[in-house]
């Protein structure tokens, strides 16, 4: 299994609503990774977890939170979100001692 | 600071051509660098990847070649498919910052049949 499974595969939020995105995978990866995606330019770095321990903030808004409640789980909780976040949002997990990344399909989130 | 430089933004090559992407990158310290294949609303798919003790390495009809003096390593696709259209990212990566990828710019690769 080379998967990195995104849910929900689309979501529309209002700017009031709470969300949250699901990642999971079952290749015993020990780093996962939210990046951000806007249309027409490369993945940008959101958060590192590092065997469950958050290793990496590239200085995100507090209105993005994530949450690692396992190896094989990653979410990212989203509150008050603001129009400018509506993006394609990826998770990636790789081997802790190796840099092959594997992405998810992403989550097209629209802000309403 | 775009630590990854990438050209050019878009490429359009013939059924059966080459195309050619090429990267440049400012940090010595990087020592991983992959190159993914996007699809409209899919995620990025590593296609390849070289590290710098090599200076070529070939995959199919994918081939990175990597030219650690003058900082840059380039994507040949050989004998390029209508299925080849997508966009290629060029990334660098290193251990010591987590393993987390810097991505290039992008390169929109359409092939025409």
């Amino acid at each position: 299994d080379t998967e990195v499974t995104q849910t929900p595969k689309h979501l529309v939020m209002g700017m009031t609503n709470k969300k949250s995105l699901k990642c999971e995978q079952h290749m015993g990866h020990r780093a996962m990774y939210w990046y951000k995606q806007k249309a027409k330019k490369p993945p940008e770095l959101m958060f590192v977890y590092s065997y469950e321990k958050l290793s990496i903030n590239e200085s995100v808004p507090s209105r993005f939170s994530p949450e690692c409640p396992n190896s094989s789980l990653l979410n990212l909780h989203l509150h008050a979100l603001q129009p400018e976040d509506s993006a394609l949002y990826l998770c990636a997990s790789t081997r802790q001692e190796n840099t092959e990344a594997f992405f998810g399909q992403g989550t097209r989130l629209t802000v309403v | 600071q775009q630590q990854v430089k990438q050209s050019p933004q878009s490429l359009i090559v013939q059924k059966g051509g080459i195309s050619i992407i090429n990267c440049a990158y400012e940090n010595t310290a990087f020592d991983y660098f992959p190159w993914y294949q996007q699809f409209p609303g899919k995620g990025p798919a590593l296609l390849i990847a070289i590290r710098p003790d090599v200076s070529e390495k070939k995959e199919g009809r994918f081939t990175i070649s990597f030219n650690k003096s003058a900082k840059q390593f380039s994507l040949h696709i050989m004998d390029s498919q209508p299925g080849d259209s997508a966009t290629y990212f060029c990334a660098a990566s290193m251990r010591a910052a987590g393993n987390k990828l810097t991505f290039g710019g992008g390169t929109r690769v359409l092939v025409k049949p």
